[in-house]
């Protein structure tokens, strides 16, 4: 079984400040990881995804995310960020099965 | 990608009755999965729902409780049955195309 941790619940931030939204996992076999958006009273979309290869993943919307084995992580970065990417954050993992685990969420709030 | 289509958007139903919703997919898929989402949480898995198949349920979730029909490759159902204020969430479907999960815009449920 596996499980992800997001590390903060809430992040503000400044418009066109950068920012980060940390996910750890835990897994005993290789994983596929994911970070979704959550826009308000909208559906799930997906930002980025890791499956294999480079371990630093570029997104939609100027996101990247960097995979780091060694400390099970799965950080996502933007280094300027809009009022529009003002949205809740979800990290999940999956394994072969693609039934997705998912964090707890952050929510990020750009003032500008 | 992949095109989602969830029926009821939203409803509003009383304890002790049961929702019918519906999830039609834009192309033939092996797996469909339902989540939950409540008020202020992360998703999680409710079953896998494969054609042909009993679906495969999580921990925590029950056959009796939530029904699940996949009569064919690009459709199913899951039922919330005899329901309680504490089934007040949004539930989603989901699919998977190339270890990619698509969701579709969830049907959000009151039980009054």
């Amino acid at each position: 079984a596996q499980s992800v941790t997001q590390l903060d619940s809430q992040v503000p931030v400044f418009e066109e400040a950068p920012v980060e939204l940390r996910c750890n996992y835990s897994s005993s076999v290789s994983v596929y990881l994911f970070w979704y958006v959550q826009y308000p009273n909208q559906g799930l979309q997906l930002l980025l995804k890791y499956l294999s290869g480079s371990t630093l993943v570029k997104g939609i919307n100027g996101f990247e995310a960097e995979f780091n084995k060694s400390q099970t992580s799965f950080h996502l970065r933007k280094p300027s960020v809009h009022i529009s990417d003002t949205a809740e954050y979800f990290c999940a993992v999956s394994q072969y099965d693609y039934k997705l685990s998912f964090g707890a969420g952050t929510t990020v709030t750009v003032r500008a | 990608s992949a095109v989602i289509s969830q029926k009821p958007s939203r409803d509003i139903c009383q304890r002790g009755t049961s929702l019918t919703i519906q999830c039609q997919v834009d192309s033939q898929v092996t797996m469909m999965f339902w989540y939950r989402q409540q008020p202020g949480q992360s998703l999680t898995l409710i079953a896998t729902a494969n054609q042909g198949s009993e679906a495969t349920y999580e921990s925590g979730f029950v056959i009796d409780k939530f029904p699940i029909s996949r009569p064919n490759l690009t459709f199913s159902t899951l039922t919330v049955s005899n329901m309680s204020p504490e089934d007040s969430s949004i539930y989603l479907c989901s699919v998977d195309r190339g270890a990619e999960a698509f969701f579709g815009q969830g049907t959000r449920l009151t039980v009054v």
